[in-house]
């Protein structure tokens, strides 16, 4: 069964602080992995996506890292902000072929940043 | 970044009663879009992928007579939940694709629509 695995489920750190989320996968085949913010009632936005080849991607303050091969992967938050409290979800995504790659969504990990 | 927008953001209605929740992408056009329901504190599941001009595609164990899906044109599909029951109360969220057939093509989701059914 393909499933996306989230660590920690939640996470709670000081402003200004630096956090690392984990995401574990067994989405096989595999086509993209992505990092999305999801505020308290509200969509989930995108950070980063990632094919198969691509080890690192950047977003400002966010930085995503893939290794395929162990399927992991994490997202780095720098110099965290108040702002950055809210639920980080890792989605992957298998091949579609002719249609859409089906999304495999984590749990989240709900992170509160205090002052 | 495109922009996929859903209405209402909430809406309070009583048992039995039906509700539309509609999902528009605004600049682009989407001939797929999903349907998504998530329960606190818990990952969005999909609920059905609605095709433009044709019927949508429900995921295992969702009502397709229960929660209605209309695409009639490339930027606007509905969702209606019919007969309304306090158990279909969720935060409902769609997504939209802008281009078919390719994997990594950027997901774009609606703010999300709160349902609670009195």
């Amino acid at each position: 069964k393909n499933q996306v695995e989230q660590s920690p489920q939640s996470l709670i750190i000081l402003e200004g602080k630096n956090c690392t989320l984990q995401c574990n996968y067994t989405v096989s085949p595999f086509s993209n992995l992505r990092w999305y913010k999801q505020d308290t009632g509200r969509g989930p936005v995108s950070l980063t996506i990632m094919t198969f080849s691509e080890n690192t991607k950047s977003n400002g303050r966010y930085t995503a890292t893939l290794d395929a091969d162990t399927k992991q992967s994490s997202l780095h938050i720098t110099a965290s902000q108040l702002s950055d409290s809210a639920s980080y979800i890792c989605v992957v995504s298998g091949p579609g072929g002719t249609s859409y790659g089906k999304l495999t969504f984590g749990q989240g990990t709900i992170l509160t940043v205090h002052p | 970044g495109a922009v996929v927008s859903q209405h209402p953001s909430w809406v309070i209605c009583k048992s039995g009663t039906s509700v539309k929740i509609e999902c528009r992408s605004l600049d682009f056009q989407a001939t797929t879009m999903f349907w998504y329901r998530q329960f606190p504190k818990q990952s969005l599941m999909l609920m059905a992928t609605s095709n433009e001009g044709s019927k949508a595609t429900y995921e295992q164990g969702v009502e397709k007579d229960k929660f209605l899906i209309n695409h009639a044109s490339l930027t606007l599909s509905t969702l209606t939940v019919t007969s309304a029951h306090p158990e279909d109360s969720s935060f409902y969220i769609c997504s939209a694709r802008r281009t078919p057939n390719r994997d990594n093509t950027e997901a774009f989701f609606g703010q999300g629509t709160r349902l609670t059914v009195v």
